[in-house]
Formats: C-alpha cells, structure tokens, sequence
C-alpha cells in the first residue's frame, strides 16, 4: 500500500512570505504529526492531529499551524518565514495511536532565503 | 518529562563486525521505544520498537535491541555490519499514556569501514 506522501518535495521561498506544505498519511491512519528537523535543533514535534483536532503540539511560535482533514490528510501552515525556518519537514501516521510507531513521509525541504 | 541521550554522536565499524548503538532514556510512565534510521535525503524508517512485551526486540535487516528498564538502556545491535547499513540512526521514547508526542535522540551517524 502506498506510504506516507509529502508534497512538494523541495520549496525555496523568500523571507516573510508564507508557506503550506501537505501530507497524505497511509490509508486508513487517522493519527498525523508533524516534525521539523534541522542541524542545530535536530527533530523537534510540532503538532498531532487525530480526527480533525489538534490533540498535541510543541513549543513553536504561532506562525507555524496545521489543520487535518475529515479525509485525514493534513496541512502545516508557516507564516511570515523566517531564515531559522528552514528545515526538513517531516509528516508520520499512525492508525490510532502512536505507540505502536509512526510511518514516517520523505519529507518537504524548505529553503527560506 | 521524556528524554533521550544517545551516547555517542558518531560510529565507525569494520564490515562484518558487530554494531552497538547505545542509547539510554528517561520516562514518566511506561515508555514506548523505537530505533529509526534515517539514510542520506530520505525520510525516517521504523527500524524496531518496544512496546511492553518482550524486551528482546527484533526488527529488520538483522537489527534487534534489549529493553532494560534497571538500567533505563535501549541498546541497537547487529551481528554483522553491511556496508548498506551507513546512516543516521535515531533512538525515541514515548510516554504510553496521551501523549502523542515522539522525543528523538540527537542521532548516532555510523560509518561502515570497507
């Protein structure tokens, strides 16, 4: 079955515009996070959605949102970019809960100059 | 509070020797532990996980790891080492109850010597 998707795979965008990056988790997941991996902060959690709401979230400014479909695919929203911003995002699905280990998606690269 | 320390930042091993990861963790409840590797511009691969059963843990490619809550030890292991094995490989914790949220090591980088 298909995995994790991701889309776009590479993104190059100037400071303070804004961003939104999407992930379409494996059929029948219900669970997404989302995590940002950078060289100096490493993998960090940004948020998780489960039916729609937004069950936990990370230590992130406000700029950084996301939102999950009835279909469970979800969307991370950046505002007014930031070069700190950029980072490998990464998506994850889980069928219900995550203690059984999350798929992982190849990630969106944003590049913010 | 969750946390993950992996003791060393960078491995080098010999082909066909055996691989040790260390990596020891900190939970508030009974934690759920995984080992991901992460290959070079890729996403990040479930290698094995923990999840209260048995605490011999096997996963693929020949990788397996021992949970060893007196010790608070989630150590990666392989026999034999291949070159294919080069990467970045990744210890987490997550505490069982709630909370949906995955704490990641800082990464062990192992490099297989020809």
């Amino acid at each position: 079955k298909a995995g994790v998707t991701q889309t776009p795979r590479y993104l190059i965008k100037t400071r303070g515009q804004q961003v939104t990056l999407s992930c379409s988790p494996i059929s029948g997941h219900r669970s997404v996070s989302w995590y940002q991996q950078t060289p100096g902060q490493g993998l960090q959690f940004l948020f998780e959605y489960f039916s729609e709401t937004q069950r936990n979230k990370g230590n992130f400014p406000g700029r950084f949102s996301g939102r999950q479909f009835s279909n469970s695919r979800s969307e991370m929203n950046v505002s007014t970019l930031e070069l700190g911003d950029s980072a490998l995002y990464l998506c994850a699905s889980s069928p219900v809960e995550g203690y059984y280990g999350y798929t992982f998606g190849s990630g969106t690269r944003l590049t913010v100059v | 509070a969750q946390s993950v320390t992996q003791l060393d930042s960078h491995v080098s091993v010999s082909e066909g020797t055996p691989v040790l990861l260390r990596c020891n963790y900190s939970s508030s409840y009974s934690p759920s532990l995984f080992w991901y590797v992460q290959h070079p511009n890729k996403g990040l691969q479930l290698l094995l996980k923990y999840t209260s059963a048995a605490t011999l843990v096997k996963g693929i490619n020949g990788f397996e790891a021992e949970f060893k809550k007196s010790e608070t030890s989630f150590h990666l292991t392989k026999p034999s080492a291949h070159m294919s094995d080069a990467a970045e490989y990744f210890c987490v914790v997550m505490d069982r109850f709630g909370n949906e949220k995955l704490t990641f090591g800082t990464g062990t980088r192992l490099t297989i010597i020809p």
